[in-house]
């Protein structure tokens, strides 16, 4: 099993639709969550990090997290084409070591 | 936010050379640096990590004496690609976390590898 699991889609949404991408991780030690958006050939770029439950809103980005389900994901509203690229979730435990283990990646298309 | 400066972004080599890929911090120090490699259509996997003044812990399958890494100040670490070939080829990124302690990562523009 996979530590940090995303599916690796395509995810293809309508231009002003709502994306949402999702991850689950298997370490319930996991204490800090990042999505990053990458374009191709590209460095990944941080998004939104969260590290308590509930929900954590940044312009039209809102990152999710549910520990006790152990699952994370990012809603993109009013999805615009610059938003199409390649999201990647991680996680990090916190203390010694701070190993950042990331998914595979969702890529997201969104359609004029 | 805080910015990595990474470079070459592009290097094209010939076989049994060797390349150094450097890693600056510009803005903030860093506790830590990481290197990543991506092959196309890939997750990042992580190469190594670096601390400053101490020697790297490296991931296993990862080549130590293939991959050297130095991190010689809170703003520096360098990937050397020791006699590459053409399985090195690859898109090669470091991240970096600032000082004082957080958990987020900045990540510098990567390098692009080909080796002929």
């Amino acid at each position: 099993q996979k530590e940090v699991e995303q599916n690796s889609g395509p995810l293809s949404v309508p231009e002003g639709a709502i994306a949402s991408l999702n991850c689950t991780y298997s370490d319930r030690g996991s204490q800090s969550f990042f999505w990053y958006r990458q374009y191709s050939g590209k460095s990944p770029e941080l998004i939104m990090f969260i590290y308590s439950n509930g929900d954590k809103e940044d312009g039209r980005f809102t990152a999710q997290l549910n520990k006790a389900s152990q699952y994370v994901s990012l809603l993109i509203r009013d999805s615009q084409p610059s938003d199409s690229a390649t999201y990647l979730c991680a996680a990090i435990k916190s203390g010694g070591y701070q190993k950042v283990t990331f998914g595979t990646g969702t890529k997201l298309q969104v359609i004029p | 936010g805080a910015v990595v400066s990474q470079h070459p972004s592009w290097v094209i080599c010939k076989s049994g050379t060797s390349v150094k890929i450097e890693c600056r911090s510009l803005d903030f120090q860093a506790t830590t640096m990481f290197w990543y490699r991506q092959f196309p259509k890939q997750s990042l996997m992580l190469m190594a990590t670096s601390n400053e003044g101490s020697k790297a812990t490296y991931e296993q399958g990862v080549e130590k004496d293939k991959f050297l890494i130095n991190h010689a100040s809170l703003t520096l670490s360098t990937l050397t690609v020791t006699s590459a070939h053409p399985e090195d080829s690859s898109f090669y990124i470091c991240s970096a976390r600032p000082r004082p302690v957080n958990e987020k990562l900045f990540f510098g523009s990567g390098t692009q590898l080909s080796v002929l």
